[in-house]
């Protein structure tokens, strides 16, 4: 069971657009920033939102971040096949001192 | 271009021991603080241990703490992780990342070393 929750799977067609959701507690993403991980199937992690709603260098703006309260969501704007992945949100958390991911959202491309 | 490289990943017995190491490069690394991760196939992220950037302050997971030890060094420009009385369930893909700006985020990544525990 993880700390954060997250929807097991997502789904939607190309060009249209998708979020996904992130809940925690006031001990993680109540007082932390939230970042999200792109991870295609057979790959490492990448970095694809960080400080709740900033993205690195080369991440396309099609990928945005929110955090509301004890909330996060991440959404996906024309929605293309290679989005595919599995996402995870993730916070520092308080109360265990250590980074806490949630159980992740596949995301299927229709 | 900066990278990670994690080795050390073998088939260990139960009660056994490993060390994985990291080798990094393209970036200060004596600048960043450094993360362990682990994926059992087919399931989620677990973060397992995090090091400053001088080795000074260590972190945790519950399910590790007492029995795995980070450590790095710098002039190597290395991280380690030391896995003692190992279990089945600590069998899985380990990542090793580079810390961003806050506590929590990874930035980069590295390709996984595989450890079974069988």
């Amino acid at each position: 069971q993880s700390v954060l929750t997250q929807p097991p799977s997502a789904s939607g067609t190309p060009g249209q657009r998708v979020t996904i959701s992130c809940s925690g507690s006031t001990s993680n993403i109540g007082s932390n920033t939230v970042n999200w991980y792109q991870q295609v199937p057979g790959t490492a992690p990448k970095l694809l939102i960080f400080y709740n709603n900033q993205r690195p260098s080369g991440v396309p703006d099609r990928f945005s971040g929110s955090k509301s309260g004890t909330s996060a969501s991440l959404a996906i704007t024309g929605l293309q096949s290679e989005d595919e992945a599995d996402y995870y949100c993730a916070t520092w958390d308080d109360s265990l001192d250590g980074p806490v991911f949630g159980g992740g959202t596949d995301l299927t491309v229709l | 271009e900066v990278q990670l490289v994690e080795s050390g990943g073998v088939v260990v017995q139960p009660g056994g021991s490993l060390r994985l190491s990291c080798a990094a490069s393209g970036f200060n690394f004596d600048d960043h603080a450094m993360h362990w991760v682990r994926q059992v196939p087919g399931k989620g992220l677990q973060w397992l241990s995090l090091i400053s950037w001088d080795g000074s302050r260590t972190y945790y997971a519950d399910s590790v703490k007492g029995r795995f030890t980070i450590s790095r060094d710098n002039t190597k420009k290395s991280l380690y992780l030391r896995m003692d009385s190992l279990r089945a369930d600590d069998t899985g893909l380990y990542f090793c990342a580079k810390g961003g700006g806050s506590q929590s985020d990874m930035d980069v990544w590295g390709k996984g070393t595989t450890v079974t525990v069988s």
